[in-house]
């Protein structure tokens, strides 16, 4: 099952643009994780956020979390051409399952 | 870091056989491995769960004697496509969780093609 839909699905920037994906979910959540996939391989793990955080930053990587609205963002500043790749969030609930949300294809071109 | 592997990393087969894909935690033990399927440019679907010493988990919609999952040791977990068919085909990845409120690690995937 599908537990939540990204916006948008595709995203196509310069080289030094910032870079921002949405991510919304459904039922309640212990924690939210971004993930990146590069073409045809295994995903990734960027950051985690917890339910009771607001906001993290990892890098280049500032994640949002809002749980009245049952949303997160990712924004990645400063894009780079190896930044393209797909990008997804996943949600963390009572069990270890991991459900992933629909992704983002973010293309940046040099 | 911790690390998942897959193998095999891609396998043609052809229509009614059986394929097996491996994934192995390297360095750390894992009693929950996780497998999910990935059509094209679409995203990660959570097939089943697999537990170490006992029977996996799956997901609804998916056939547990079609994709048979066994999870002997605290390292390997193994999914089998049994009479495998062109609509099987898809990409197959595994992941495991090292340490709580973590995030997961993936293997590097599986790409099937059954002809």
């Amino acid at each position: 099952s599908q537990q939540g839909e990204e916006d948008p699905q595709a995203l196509s920037i310069q080289e030094g643009e910032n870079a921002t994906m949405n991510c919304s979910y459904k039922t309640s959540i212990n924690n939210l994780q971004w993930y990146r996939q590069n073409s045809g391989r295994g995903l990734v793990h960027l950051i985690l956020i917890r339910s009771n955080e607001r906001e993290k930053h990892s890098g280049r990587l500032r994640v949002t979390l809002d749980t009245s609205k049952k949303s997160s963002s990712l924004l990645i500043t400063a894009s780079r051409a190896a930044d393209t790749a797909s990008y997804f969030c996943a949600t963390g609930r009572d069990t270890d399952k991991l459900i992933f949300g629909t992704g983002t294809r973010l293309q940046v071109f040099p | 870091g911790a690390v998942v592997s897959q193998h095999p990393s891609w396998v043609i087969c052809k229509s009614g056989t059986s394929v097996k894909i491996e994934c192995r935690s390297l360095d750390f033990q894992a009693t929950t491995m996780f497998w999910y399927r990935q059509f094209p440019k679409q995203s990660l679907m959570l097939m089943a769960t697999s537990n170490e010493g006992s029977k996996a988990t799956y997901e609804q919609g998916v056939e547990k004697d079609k994709f048979l999952i066994n999870h002997a040791s605290l390292t390997l977990s193994t999914l089998t496509v049994t009479s495998a068919h062109p609509e099987d085909s898809s990409f197959y990845i595994c992941s495991a969780r090292p340490k709580a409120e973590r995030g997961y690690t993936f293997g590097s995937g599986t790409r099937l093609t059954v002809v």
